[in-house]
């Protein structure tokens, strides 16, 4: 079983929508990881925050917005995408210094 | 820049044969090597890990990988596949000990493994 949660599974919306997806850890992991995933691709890294303050931001564009509320907790805030952006966001968390993280099961985003 | 490579794209073996799937890795220093499987429209879950010491790793589902430094290779091994392997299976290299930085892992472009009866 994931302990990293995420909701909701499945989010279909519009292109002048906003909307959010949600991430959740209990492990006391202190770094937080939004990656973006297209059919048939590995995993591309989008965000890591990390003590709850956002430390890398692999140039994504601003219609994507992440939050980290706690060290608990990371949004990912969703505003005029476009279809391109349609694909799996996975969230991730992981001690710092051992390398190794831990994956939600992802939020299936499909932008009409 | 650290990279990885998985040189096949597809592999399909038959249930109970042997499998193995390659891994090569650009890193500048001692790098933090993984393996990891997704099943279809599911995450990622982590087979193996290897950061130092032994450099055969044992990991869940029966799997193991052997790091070798002088081929900068991190193959992965199964000696009898079930029909519950077939799955899309990355490797994935990590940099650390960037300030303030969390962990960051960088996936090769993954090998989907095909089981046949």
């Amino acid at each position: 079983d994931t302990e990293v949660t995420q909701t909701p599974k499945h989010l279909v919306m519009g292109m002048t929508n906003k909307k959010s997806l949600k991430c959740e850890q209990h492990m006391g992991h202190r770094a937080m990881y939004w990656y973006k995933q297209k059919a048939k691709k590995p995993p591309e890294l989008m965000f890591v925050y990390s003590y709850e303050k956002l430390s890398i931001n692999e140039s994504v564009p601003s219609r994507f917005s992440p939050e980290c509320p706690n060290s608990s907790l990371l949004n990912l805030h969703l505003h005029a995408l476009q279809p391109e952006d349609s694909a799996l966001y996975l969230c991730a968390s992981g001690l710092r210094g051992t390398g190794e993280l831990f994956f939600g099961e992802g939020s299936r985003l499909t932008v009409l | 820049a650290q990279s990885v490579t998985q040189p096949d794209i597809h592999i399909t073996v038959s249930e109970g044969a042997s499998l193995e799937l390659r891994c090569n890795y650009s890193y500048g220093a001692t790098p933090y090597l993984f393996w990891y499987v997704q099943s279809p429209g599911q995450g990622l879950q982590l087979l193996l890990k290897y950061f130092s010491g032994d450099t055969l790793v044992q990991g869940i589902k029966g799997f193991e990988a052997e790091f070798k430094r002088s081929q900068s290779s991190f193959n992965l091994r199964k000696p009898s596949v079930h029909w519950s392997d077939a799955a899309e299976y990355f490797c994935a290299v990590g940099s650390f000990g960037i300030k303030a930085a969390g962990n960051k892992l960088t996936f090769g472009g993954g090998t989907r493994v095909l089981v046949k009866p």
